[in-house]
């Protein structure tokens, strides 16, 4: 069945540090990919997402590249500031029914 | 915009009693609502599917007559867990999405505790 692994945290980081959350899938088929964000008290958004294999998503100064090759969607941002800090779930839809399956997120926190 | 709430944000209650659980869509009509649980260190897990007049679609594993969902209206959906249990400790993600984005908007969650 369709899955998706993502590296245990929690992650802590420097401010202005890289980051980068570690996802990977398993799928039979072409699922869109996507990372949420999860603030203190507030409920999941959708960070960034990507529908096909070589998309990039990006927002926030956040990316994240589809590779089929590797089954792989990793979050990456260049210089984390202290409002990153937060749970990121990586997910996939694999039927575009918006049927998603999640990964068991990664808590992230930046100190200044 | 898009901003869905939860009702309450923590509860806690004896074995055997029901609790009921709210999610409303609050600047937008949700044709379509979601009910997700998350144990600790575990992934969200797509308890079911409701449409907003029609019953929910439950996923495998998951007992409707347990979890009753009602989704009586567009901007409500309500999770009641009947007869809880201590296994019933969880915290409980609703998500809404409206008839033309194919986007899901999260609440904050609930977390139930059953002692």
């Amino acid at each position: 069945g369709d899955s998706v692994t993502q590296m245990e945290g929690p992650v802590t980081l420097s401010e202005e540090a890289f980051l980068t959350i570690n996802c990977t899938y398993t799928a039979t088929g072409y699922p869109s990919l996507f990372w949420y964000v999860q603030y203190p008290g507030e409920g999941l958004q959708l960070l960034l997402k990507a529908t096909k294999a070589d998309d990039k998503g990006s927002n926030k100064g956040f990316e994240a590249t589809y590779r089929k090759e590797t089954t792989s969607f990793h979050l990456e941002k260049g210089s984390v500031q202290v409002s990153d800090s937060a749970v990121y779930f990586c997910a996939l839809d694999q039927t575009g029914a918006n049927n998603l399956f999640f990964g068991t997120g990664t808590r992230l926190t930046v100190i200044p | 915009g898009a901003v869905v709430s939860q009702h309450p944000s923590w509860v806690i209650c004896k074995s055997g009693t029901s609790v009921k659980i709210e999610c409303r869509s609050l600047d937008f009509q949700a044709t379509t609502m979601f009910w997700y649980r998350q144990f600790p260190k575990q992934s969200l897990m797509l308890m079911a599917t409701s449409n907003e007049g029609s019953k929910a679609t439950y996923e495998q594993g998951v007992e409707k007559d347990k979890f009753l969902i009602n989704h009586a209206s567009l901007t409500l959906s309500t999770l009641t867990v009947t007869s809880a249990h201590p296994e019933d400790s969880s915290f409980y993600i609703c998500s809404a999405q409206d008839g033309t984005h194919n986007e899901q908007f999260f609440g904050p969650g609930t977390r139930l505790t059953v002692l």
